[in-house]
């Protein structure tokens, strides 16, 4: 089945302790993304990977970091989290046709409900 | 900078109903629109997508319509059943934008009752 997993999907941390949230796709896509979702503001993304080792920041990417080093999963990392980034976060994934043209289906993973105290 | 929105934010239909979901957006410069159904612990599934040289598109019961010079699009859900209800977001790829991000609305939260 294809499919975009997050892990985990929910976390309850303290400020200031790094953690990661992986996500992983089984559909052999090139370009994946990160977006956050907050009340009133809707969702928001903070860094998308057009592939391998390329990445770059989206609208909200301070605090966040990410990596990509296999084409199947694309981390994101708070590495000092703050109540602000209490929110709860997407992964997703769509294949790459290149720039200029139409983006494909975007697919994504469940969430990861995120609690900073 | 491409703004979407959502019109109603809430709606409750009686089931059987047919429900009427609105999205605007301020950039016509599109490449498509995409209708996604959010429910509580399921993430977000992809319902339509619209691509900006279409009028409408259709799977089953929704049937999606897009107006780009208007900046509007559509969603309809024929004969709504509990099983509808969610939240329904639309997302928007703006040509402007770099490949692959989507602009979301805010969401209409819709309830069916039986």
């Amino acid at each position: 089945e294809a499919q975009v997993t997050q892990n985990p999907r929910y976390l309850i941390t303290v400020t200031g302790k790094k953690l990661t949230v992986t996500c992983s796709q089984n559909m052999n896509h090139e370009y994946m993304s990160w977006y956050r979702q907050d009340p009133g503001l809707g969702l928001r993304q903070i860094y998308y990977s057009m592939n391998v080792e390329v990445t770059d920041k989206g609208d909200v990417p301070e605090g966040y970091k990410v990596s990509r080093k296999e084409k199947r999963n694309f981390p994101l990392i708070l590495e000092s989290p703050s109540p602000n980034q209490t929110s709860l976060y997407f992964c997703a994934s769509s294949l790459f046709t290149g720039t200029g043209t139409p983006n494909t289906e975007a697919f994504f993973g469940q969430g990861t409900r995120l609690t900073v105290v | 900078k491409q703004e979407v929105t959502q019109i109603p934010a809430a709606l409750s239909v009686p089931e059987g109903e047919n429900l009427v979901l609105n999205c605007s957006f301020t950039d016509s410069a599109i490449y498509n629109l995409q209708w996604f159904r959010q429910d509580p612990g399921k993430g977000l599934t992809s319902l339509l997508l619209i691509q900006s040289s279409q009028r409408e598109q259709t799977s089953g019961r929704l049937n999606a319509s897009l107006d780009k010079s208007s900046g509007r699009s559509t969603l309809y859900i024929a004969a709504s059943q509990p099983g509808d209800s969610a939240t329904y977001l639309c997302a928007v790829a703006t040509k402007a934008d770099s490949w692959g991000k989507l602009q979301f609305g805010a969401g209409t939260q819709v309830v069916v009752t039986p």
